[in-house]
């Protein structure tokens, strides 16, 4: 069974940093799509980035309103994804998931983890 | 970017009704449209991909249907357990987008 934990949510202040983690179990991270999509409060769903299996050449995208600012990392010895979350601005304040596809390719979630809550405030 | 509109808003129905829930995309996504139900305080959860193929575990209740730009989602008949939001999604094109949402509430 496939299974996906977030983690290191939290208060930062504008401008600050954050370093999200998604640890899976039931596969193998480098074979799978795997997509971080966030959630403000009481709002809708928002597609932050994505990054392909190494078998379809592990490039990573990212929605035009974190290009720039958020970057993907993997450790493949530790089976986790990361989201590294720079220049933060009161507009990222949401709920972060990570989803995979499993044995899919695309960009679908087949999987989810809970969410980690990140506010961005003074 | 591709947008996609859910209608309606919201749906007011009693358990046992037929749910019918669209989802309109500007411009061709050909079949690459999911739908994700969310209850509160919940990770989305995957119902029907490539339009209308249902995901692991998912209840013959739902169903998917459409293509191009046109798309429903029908639930034959409600579960108390049913009511909550829907969402659609595309990949058919970077960057992935969803819909509003659709609320479906209990009358």
């Amino acid at each position: 069974e496939v299974q996906l934990v977030e983690s290191g949510g939290g208060l930062v202040k504008p401008g600050g940093s954050l370093r999200l983690s998604c640890a899976a179990s039931g596969l193998t991270i480098s074979n799978a799509w795997m997509s971080w999509v966030r959630q403000a409060p009481g709002k809708g769903l928002e597609w932050v980035g994505r990054i392909k299996s190494k078998a379809d050449g592990g490039t990573t995208e990212y929605a035009a309103p974190v290009k720039g600012r958020f970057t993907f990392s993997k450790d493949d010895s530790q089976n986790t994804l990361y989201l590294q979350m720079n220049g933060l601005q009161t507009e990222d304040t949401a709920v972060y998931y990570c989803n995979t596809g499993g044995d899919f390719r695309g960009t679908f979630g087949h999987y989810w983890g809970q969410g980690t809550l990140v506010t961005v405030s003074s | 970017e591709i947008v996609l509109t859910q209608s309606p808003a919201t749906l007011s129905l009693s358990p046992g009704d037929r749910a019918t829930l669209s989802c309109w995309a500007s411009q061709s996504v050909t079949i690459y449209l999911a739908w994700y139900q969310q209850k509160p305080g919940q990770a989305p959860r995957l119902l029907i991909y490539d339009s209308s193929n249902r995901a692991t575990g998912i209840p013959a209740r739902f169903s998917g249907s459409g293509s191009g730009t046109d798309f429903t989602l029908t639930i034959s008949s409600l579960e108390p357990e049913d009511f909550a939001v829907y969402y659609c999604q595309q990949r058919s094109n970077w960057p992935p987008t969803f819909g509003q949402g659709t609320r479906l509430e209990m009358k």
